[in-house]
């Protein structure tokens, strides 16, 4: 069974950042795609954007790609989400995910709060 | 591109067939598309890829067709564990999406 292990909750305040971590296998399977998608409380999913770690080719959807950026640091199998200029309406989980296309694989999920 | 899933929500019985939509703006490529099973306070589980095939574990109930603009998620007889919220996503494009989800209750 892949794991796939994200950093523990964090609260903000509008207008800051936040960085999440999610530590991968390292193998074959992970080391293709890693996509971090979001929930808001009682909400849908949303497809944030996702990496090549191998290449560090990144895809961000639309509507984040000006407060959005995935890395990856190959020597540790981690891969980080930073989210700018924080709103209240960014409340929510964060999944890390893989491979890629279909998601086989998630994270535990990390609560991101912000508030004033 | 825009998924766009039906009903909202659904009331069902156990022992009962249904089926859900996922209505994409426009055409998947490759019939990139899989669907996901969401129960509260957990990860959601993948259940279809590639619009048919199904997931490692996932029981034979459950099965997905479509092409193009059009897909379907069948569960062919509810067991009381498949009461959940279930997602269409796309993997066609560059650019993933999901779709809003269905919920189906009791």
């Amino acid at each position: 069974q892949v794991q796939l292990v994200q950093s523990g909750a964090e609260v903000r305040k509008p207008g800051s950042s936040v960085t999440v971590s999610c530590k991968t296998p390292g193998d074959t399977v992970t080391s293709y795609a890693v996509s971090w998608v979001r929930q808001a409380p009682g909400q849908g999913l949303e497809w944030l954007g996702r990496i090549l770690p191998t290449v560090g080719l990144t895809y961000y959807a639309q509507k984040f790609h000006d407060r959005v950026t995935i890395t990856a640091d190959a020597s540790t199998n981690t891969v980080y989400l930073e989210l700018r200029s924080l709103i209240s309406d960014d409340t929510g989980m964060y999944y890390c995910a893989s491979p890629s296309g279909w998601l086989q694989y998630w994270g535990q999920g990390t609560l991101v709060t912000v508030s004033s | 591109i825009v998924l766009t899933q039906s009903p909202g929500t659904l009331s069902m019985s156990p022992g009962e067939r249904v089926t859900l939509s996922c209505r994409a703006s426009q055409s998947v490529s490759g019939k990139y598309l899989a669907w996901y099973q969401q129960k509260p306070g957990q990860a959601p589980r993948l259940l279809i890829y590639n619009a048919s095939s199904r997931a490692t574990g996932i029981p034979d109930r459950f099965s997905g067709t479509g092409s193009g603009t059009d897909f379907t998620l069948t569960i062919r007889r509810l067991e009381p564990e498949d009461f959940a919220v279930y997602y269409c996503q796309q993997y066609g494009s560059s650019l993933w999406t999901f779709g809003q989800g269905t919920k189906v209750e009791f």
